[in-house]
């Protein structure tokens, strides 16, 4: 299972909602990733999750809130978005720090409109 | 950090044709090197990688080149097809997993 799935694949919401994104991988790996695509740009990342602990935040703006619940888990968490943040977000995973860098496999991505 | 410039942003090719794709990147640090085909409304989908200690890597009709000297490496696709048309993005990474991505080239087969 070479799999990362991604929950829900499209969403709207609106600039007073809260709203969570849901990703989820079988490989044992132990690097997560959340990063953000606009159109016809490459993904930005956002935020890396080692071992269930952040390890990197990119300077992303509080409405945007991660969480590892599991290894196999990872959840982003929306809150009083702004129409700029529409974009295809996408959840990602590796074997993990400490390891020879090994691909990163993506899911489809949750594409996000807000209004 | 780490900056990736890829050329071209588009390419159109003809059936059968042989593509080209090159990235530059700026940390001479950088030690693992990939490449990844993107299709309209899915992601990133994972092609093929390099390392550091090695030049040229082959998959079927893909390979991947490496010049650490001059911090350049390309994607090569021998016998283009109508199914290779998407966007291409190649990444560095040295150190930490974070992957920097080049800006990526738009494909397209020309049946």
């Amino acid at each position: 299972d070479t799999e990362v799935t991604q929950t829900p694949k499209h969403l709207v919401m609106g600039m007073t909602n809260k709203k969570s994104l849901k990703c989820e991988q079988h490989m044992g790996h132990r690097a997560m990733y959340w990063y953000k695509q606009k159109a016809k740009k490459p993904p930005e990342l956002m935020f890396v999750y080692s071992y269930e602990k952040l390890s990197i935040n990119e300077s992303v703006p509080s409405r945007f809130s991660p969480e590892c619940p599991n290894s196999s888990l990872l959840n982003l968490h929306l809150h009083a978005l702004q129409p700029e943040d529409s974009a295809l977000y996408l959840c990602a995973s590796s074997q993990g720090f400490n390891v020879m860098n090994t691909e990163a496999f993506f899911g489809q991505g949750t594409r996000l409109t807000v209004v | 950090g780490e900056n990736v410039e890829q050329h071209p942003s588009t390419l159109s090719v003809q059936e059968g044709d042989n593509s080209i794709i090159n990235c530059a990147y700026s940390n001479s640090a950088s030690d693992y090197f990939i490449w990844y085909k993107q299709e309209s409304g899915k992601g990133p989908q994972f092609i093929i990688d390099i390392r550091s200690n090695v030049g040229e890597k082959k998959d079927q009709r893909i390979a991947v080149t490496l010049n650490k000297t001059a911090k350049h490496f390309s994607l090569h696709i021998t016998e283009t097809q109508p199914e290779d048309s998407a966007v291409y993005f190649c990444a560095a990474s040295f150190g930490a997993n974070n992957l920097f991505f080049g800006t990526g080239t738009r494909l397209t087969v020309i049946p």
